[in-house]
């Protein structure tokens, strides 16, 4: 079956700018996690979805934000880009969340000059 | 959440057998214990999950002592592909995944 997919896989922007990243879930799955890594902070929460609700939030600021649509797929925004915001963006879908396995995309890596 | 330890870095030769011990002390009683390999510029992998007493897939094995205040990934004659950073995750349904640093195994020739 189809894995996660996440657009687009490459992304620069301009300090101020906002970006959307899409993420879509391994088919029949209903969560959908948001991860940001970077070197010096390594793999960090930003929320997760479960079924159109936000379910869990990380310890980000209000730019950073996202949503899921009725078949699951799930979108991120992060308004007024700072360049600490360049990171790799990982999208995770699972069947339910919690302990089930978790099925990681490719990422999006996001670079703001 | 159960906070893990584990490790910065490790290094093994081909063919060889590798042990990766992880530390949660303040395990709750419905975490699992997980394991996630991660290549660079790539996403997490899952590897492997327990609750307690000794897990073997295709891959690795995970053994948990009878406290489950820690456990330990086992990775049966490694090879230069599982050179890759390894995540140690317990948590529980409901909550999301927590990575901390993960290790770093480096497999030499």
């Amino acid at each position: 079956k189809a894995g996660v997919t996440q657009t687009p896989r490459y992304l620069i922007k301009t300090r101020g700018q906002q970006v959307t990243l899409s993420c879509s879930p391994i088919s029949g799955h209903r969560s959908v996690s948001w991860y940001q890594q970077t070197p010096g902070q390594g793999l960090q929460f930003l929320f997760e979805y479960f079924s159109e609700t936000q379910r869990n939030k990380g310890n980000f600021p209000g730019r950073f934000s996202g949503r899921q649509f009725s078949n699951s797929r799930s979108e991120m925004n992060v308004s007024t880009l700072e360049l600490g915001d360049s990171a790799l963006y990982l999208c995770a879908s699972s069947f339910a969340g919690g302990n089930t396995e978790a099925f990681f995309g490719q990422g999006t890596r996001l670079t703001v000059v | 959440l159960a906070k893990t330890t584990q490790p910065i870095s490790m290094d093994s030769y081909e063919g060889q057998e590798v042990n990766i011990t992880c530390s949660h002390n303040n395990i709750a009683t419905n975490d699992y214990i997980t394991w996630y390999q991660q290549f660079p510029s790539q996403g997490p992998r899952f590897i492997i999950q327990g609750y307690k007493t000794k897990v073997t897939n295709e891959v690795a094995s995970l053994f948990i002592p009878a406290d489950r205040k820690s456990s330990t990934l086992s990775l049966p004659r490694v090879s230069l592909s599982d050179t890759a950073v390894y995540y140690c995750l317990a948590y529980n349904a409901g909550n999301m995944l927590t990575f901390g640093g993960g290790t770093r195994l480096m497999v030499k020739p």
